[in-house]
């Protein structure tokens, strides 16, 4: 159990479209969901705590008004990235804790590779 | 706030070797402990963790990590690897009960070498 999906797994667009990413809890309820981009090389950079039926929490130097999130429901995240840039361009994962029963424990999809050109 | 410091940013070891990749971390408070291992294009996978109560903790892939608090450290190990642990591996921290944000060290890339 504990299997959580990201859609798509890669995506390529021109600089100035928007994209979004879909984050889905398969077997499992998820009031929580995290956003985060990682660099080439690098480690995991927490951009964003989503929470079911509220505004997301995001992290210092993150832009709110790029990065739009979305949560739903128990079960799905999104991510739109607004007027995306070549710099944007990154792998981004989502992770979901359990609204009950998982404790601390995250679980991750496995990752969109965004380009933009 | 809680940081995490994984010493080596490579590590080279010849299969059937043993390895340890080492995780240093700072916290006023108590924290759990994690180990994940990403390989390329991929998300990240639980190794194991440490919460509570025996400070040798097992995980997957015969994998294991020892957590010391005097030492502030929670270093993980493999007796023999193969090729097919090679990838990255991020050492994690959150503060104790009632907290899930999740701070990651920079990641130690294993390669194991045939």
């Amino acid at each position: 159990g504990a299997v959580v999906s990201q859609h798509p797994s890669w995506v390529i667009c021109k600089s100035g479209t928007s994209v979004k990413i879909e984050c889905r809890s398969l077997d499992f309820q998820a009031t929580t969901m995290f956003w985060y981009r990682q660099f080439p090389k690098q480690s995991l950079m927490l951009m964003a705590t989503s929470n079911e039926g509220s505004k997301a929490t995001y992290e210092q130097g993150v832009e709110k008004d790029k990065f739009l999130i979305n949560h739903a429901s128990l079960t799905l995240s999104t991510l739109t990235v607004t007027s995306a840039h070549p710099e944007d361009s990154s792998f981004y994962i989502c992770s979901a804790r359990k609204s009950s029963g998982g404790g601390n424990e995250q679980f991750f999809g496995p990752g969109t590779r965004l380009t933009v050109l | 706030a809680q940081s995490v410091t994984q010493l080596d940013s490579q590590v080279p070891v010849f299969e059937e070797a043993p390895v340890e990749l080492r995780c240093n971390y700072s916290s006023s408070v108590s924290v759990y402990l994690f180990w994940y291992v990403q390989y390329p294009n991929q998300g990240l996978q639980l190794l194991l963790k440490y919460l509570s109560g025996s400070t040798l903790v097992k995980g997957i892939n015969g994998f294991e990590a020892e957590f010391n608090k005097s030492q502030t450290s929670f270093h993980l190990r493999k007796p023999s690897v193969h090729i097919s642990d090679t990838a990255e591996y991020f050492c994690a921290v959150t503060k104790g009960a009632g907290s899930y944000q999740l701070t990651f060290g920079k990641g130690t890339k294993l390669s194991v070498i045939p």
